[in-house]
C-alpha cells in the first residue's frame, strides 16, 4: 500500500498561466476527493469522483478549475489562467466505499502530502 | 443540515499537561467520527475514529469517545508533549453519500 501521492509538491506560475495538479489514489479506492486549503484554515471541498464518475463540484468553483479522473485511478486537476487567489494547497484524498476493504462504510479519507500552489 | 463545531485555537500548554479539545456535532442518520492532525508543513493524517456510539477511538495516546446523548466527540490526552504541536480537526462523515464535513480546526502549540 503506497498511500495517496501528488505531484508536483510546489508549483509556481505566474498569474494567467495554467497549472495542473495529479493524483494516484490507493490503488483499490474507488473514491478520489480534491480539496484546496490555505493557511490557518480548514480543507474546502473542490470536487469528487466515484471511479470515472465525477459525482460532485463545489459550487463556489469557478469554471477555470477542472478535474478529470478518466480511467477511474489517477485524477488530474487543472487551473487555467491563474489568479493570485488560487494560491493554496491542493490537497487529494481516496477512500473506498460500499464494499469491504479499509474505510468501507465509514468515510474514512486518506491524504496526499498536497501540492502547494504559488501564484506570482 | 450536518455540522461540526470545534472548540478556537489556539490552545496552549506546557508540556505534560492534559489537553481536551471539544468537538460537537449536528448529524442526521448514524455519522462516522474523525479526528485528523496536521503537522506544520504537512497533509493531513487520520489520528483516530468511532463509527459508533459510544466507541473509543485512540491512537498516539490519544482518545475520544463517540457521545451520541451529547453529540460529542472530544480529543483528549493525558501527557502532551511538544511534538504534539499540530492543528487538529475534527470531522463527521456524512452517513448518506460518506462526504466529510470539517471543522474549523484547533491550533494546538505546546511549550517545553
Amino acid at each position: 500500500d503506497t498511500g495517496v501521492s501528488q505531484n508536483p509538491r510546489h508549483k509556481i506560475t505566474k498569474r494567467g498561466q495554467n497549472v495542473t495538479f495529479r493524483c494516484d489514489p490507493i490503488s483499490e479506492h474507488n473514491r478520489l476527493y480534491w480539496y484546496r486549503q490555505t493557511l490557518g484554515q480548514g480543507p474546502e471541498f473542490l470536487t469528487y469522483f466515484q471511479n470515472e464518475a465525477q459525482l460532485e463540484k463545489s459550487r463556489l468553483l469557478s469554471d477555470r478549475f477542472s478535474a478529470e479522473r478518466p480511467k477511474g485511478s489517477f485524477s488530474t486537476l487543472e487551473i487555467q489562467r491563474t489568479e493570485q487567489g488560487d494560491s493554496a494547497m491542493y490537497l487529494c484524498a481516496s477512500s473506498k466505499v460500499g464494499t469491504s476493504g479499509r474505510g468501507v462504510r465509514t468515510g474514512e479519507l486518506f491524504f496526499g502530502e498536497g501540492s502547494r500552489l504559488t501564484v506570482l | 443540515g450536518n455540522s461540526v463545531t470545534q472548540m478556537e485555537g489556539p490552545v496552549t500548554l506546557s508540556e505534560e499537561a492534559f489537553l481536551t479539545i471539544n468537538c460537537t456535532y449536528t448529524a442526521t442518520g448514524y455519522p462516522s467520527l474523525f479526528w485528523y492532525v496536521q503537522y506544520p508543513g504537512e497533509g493531513l493524517q487520520l489520528l483516530l475514529k468511532a463509527t459508533k456510539a459510544d466507541d473509543k477511538g485512540s491512537n498516539k495516546g490519544f482518545e475520544a469517545t463517540y457521545r451520541k446523548e451529547t453529540t460529542s466527540f472530544h480529543l483528549e490526552k493525558g501527557s502532551v508533549q511538544v511534538s504534539d504541536s499540530a492543528v487538529y480537526f475534527c470531522a463527521l462523515s456524512d452517513p448518506s453519500n460518506y462526504q466529510l464535513i470539517w471543522g474549523a480546526g484547533t491550533k494546538l502549540i505546546i511549550k517545553p
